[in-house]
């Protein structure tokens, strides 16, 4: 346990619908990333925040998709008219402030496993 | 930031040392190159990182050539436990952006 926390683990959705995750990182690590990973690849980087801003979002991250971390704590990760391509683990990482930052240790969480009918 | 090539798979036998080779021939002065793996069904852990010098921890040993253009990840006894999907990683350390995972060494510790 990486002290990451992700939820759900697993969701099962019918195409078209609207799904949110949920990662609450480490408490007072003030970055945050989300990624998505397919079977059999590693993982792409979709969005990262700095506190409560989104400073750079992947090509990856269609309009359909939308993340915020409001309170520059938990983050949501929001997909609208999910689509059968959109089957994936969503993974959040996070990483220690301070000098921790540049030696590029994230913790990720265990992801939430996404299954679009 | 410079790209990696891993061979797909390899095999260990437990007990053995886990030598796992990771090429990367464009890397640039400023990067570093870092390790991670992932076990089945869960999220990516780190292993360790280094710039030109070898480094070891806990889990693992770093060899980086002198050219800087290759490296092996050494896990000194491997057990049933590590097998997992490794993934080399080159980036520079103080960029904001993210860490670029490619398709990784399967790793497969056979008793």
């Amino acid at each position: 346990d990486t002290g990451v926390s992700q939820d759900p683990r697993h969701k099962i959705t019918k195409r078209g619908q609207n799904v949110t995750f949920r990662c609450d990182p480490i408490s007072e690590h003030n970055r945050l990333y989300w990624y998505r990973q397919t079977l059999g690849q590693g993982p792409e980087f979709l969005t990262y925040f700095q506190n409560e801003a989104q400073l750079e979002k992947s090509r990856l991250l269609s309009d359909r998709f939308s993340a915020e971390r409001p309170k520059g704590s938990f983050s949501t990760l929001e997909i609208q008219r999910t689509e059968q391509g959109d089957s994936a683990m969503y993974l959040c990482a996070s990483i220690y402030p301070g000098n921790r930052v540049n030696t590029g240790e994230l913790f990720f969480g265990e992801g939430s496993r996404l299954t679009v009918l | 930031d410079a790209k990696t090539t891993q061979p797909p798979s390899m095999d260990c036998a437990e007990g053995r040392a886990a030598n796992l080779p990771c090429n990367h021939s464009t890397i640039s002065g400023n990067e570093y190159v870092y390790w991670y793996r992932q076990i089945h069904s869960q999220g990516p852990q780190y292993i360790i990182h280094g710039l030109k010098n070898n480094e070891t921890n806990e889990m693992a040993s770093l060899i980086i050539t002198e050219d800087r253009k290759s490296s092996t990840l050494i896990l000194p006894h491997a057990t049933l436990r590590d097998t997992a999907v490794y993934y080399c990683i080159v980036r520079v350390a103080h960029n904001n952006n993210d860490m670029r995972f490619g398709a990784g060494t399967r790793l497969t510790v056979k008793p």
